[in-house]
C-alpha cells in the first residue's frame, strides 16, 4: 500500500530536550516536505527537499532541522523545542510533474506538545 | 499575509445537496490550485487540482471552479453524501521558472462541511 508514514503520531516532551520525527515514504518519490498545522493559519512548510541531499527552507524554519540522506526518509529534527512549537506536524511526498511538483501525499501527522 | 483565503470557516448542508466550497487568492503567480480533505486524525487526502490554463476540471462528484480574473476557486460535490463531512483546505503554487520550483503549497485556513443525512 503507498503511504507516508510518520513516528511518533504523539509527543510531549519539554522545553530544550531534543527530538526527531521520522518520516518515510513507500512511493519513491522525490520530492518530500514538512508542514505545520496551527488553528487559524492552514498549513504552512517548515522544509522542502527536492532529492537526496537537496533541502531548503519553507516559510517557517527556524527551530528545525532536516535531513535526506535516503530517498525514503525525511527526518524533523527539533534541537531545542519551544512551547511555540506546539503544532500538528505533517509530512509529504510527491512525484515531479512536467511543470513541477505533483499532487501532495500526507502523512496521518504528529501531535507534539513541547512543556 | 495570507495569500489564500477561505472565508467561511464552516458549512452545513443537505445530503444530496450541492455543496460548494470557496477560496479566494492574491498571488497572480499562482498557475495550479488542489483541494485537499481532512478527517480528525488523519493528514489532508488529494480530490482534485486545476491548471491555470483551464477553468473548470471535473471528477466525479467534485467539480473545480478557477476564475482566474477574480482570483476565485471553488469547489462543488454533487450530490453531498454525509462522508464528506471533512475540513477541506484549498492549496496554490507557483511552477517554475517563476518559483524556482520549491513545490510549496500555500494553504488558506480550511472550511469544515458538514453533510447532514
Amino acid at each position: 500500500e503507498a503511504q507516508v508514514t510518520q513516528n511518533p503520531r504523539y509527543l510531549i516532551t519539554v522545553t530544550g530536550k531534543k527530538l526527531t520525527v521520522t518520516c518515510s515514504q513507500n512511493m519513491n518519490h522525490e520530492y518530500m516536505s514538512w508542514y505545520r498545522q496551527d488553528p487559524g493559519l492552514g498549513l504552512r512548510q517548515i522544509y522542502y527537499s527536492m532529492n537526496v541531499e537537496v533541502t531548503d527552507k519553507g516559510d517557517v524554519p527556524e527551530g528545525y532541522k532536516v535531513s535526506r540522506k535516503e530517498k525514503r526518509n525525511f527526518p524533523l529534527i527539533l534541537e531545542s523545542p519551544s512551547p511555540n512549537q506546539t503544532s500538528l506536524y505533517f509530512c509529504a511526498s510527491s512525484s515531479r510533474r512536467p511543470l513541477g511538483v505533483g499532487e501532495q501525499y500526507f502523512g496521518p501527522g504528529t501531535r507534539l506538545t513541547v512543556t | 499575509d495570507q495569500q489564500v483565503k477561505q472565508n467561511s470557516p464552516s458549512l452545513s448542508v443537505q445530503e444530496g445537496r450541492i455543496s460548494i466550497l470557496n477560496c479566494d487568492y492574491t498571488n497572480s503567480m499562482f498557475d495550479y490550485f488542489l483541494w485537499y480533505k481532512k478527517y480528525p486524525a488523519e493528514g489532508p487526502t488529494f480530490l482534485i487540482s486545476i491548471s491555470s490554463i483551464k477553468d473548470k476540471n471535473e471528477d466525479g462528484r467534485f467539480t473545480v471552479f478557477l476564475n482566474k480574473s477574480a482570483k476565485h476557486l471553488s469547489l462543488h460535490i454533487v450530490p453531498s453524501q454525509p462522508g464528506d463531512s471533512a475540513v477541506y483546505f484549498c492549496a496554490a503554487s507557483v511552477s517554475p521558472p517563476f518559483s524556482g520550483n520549491t513545490g510549496k503549497l500555500i494553504f488558506g485556513q480550511g472550511t469544515t462541511l458538514q453533510v447532514k443525512p
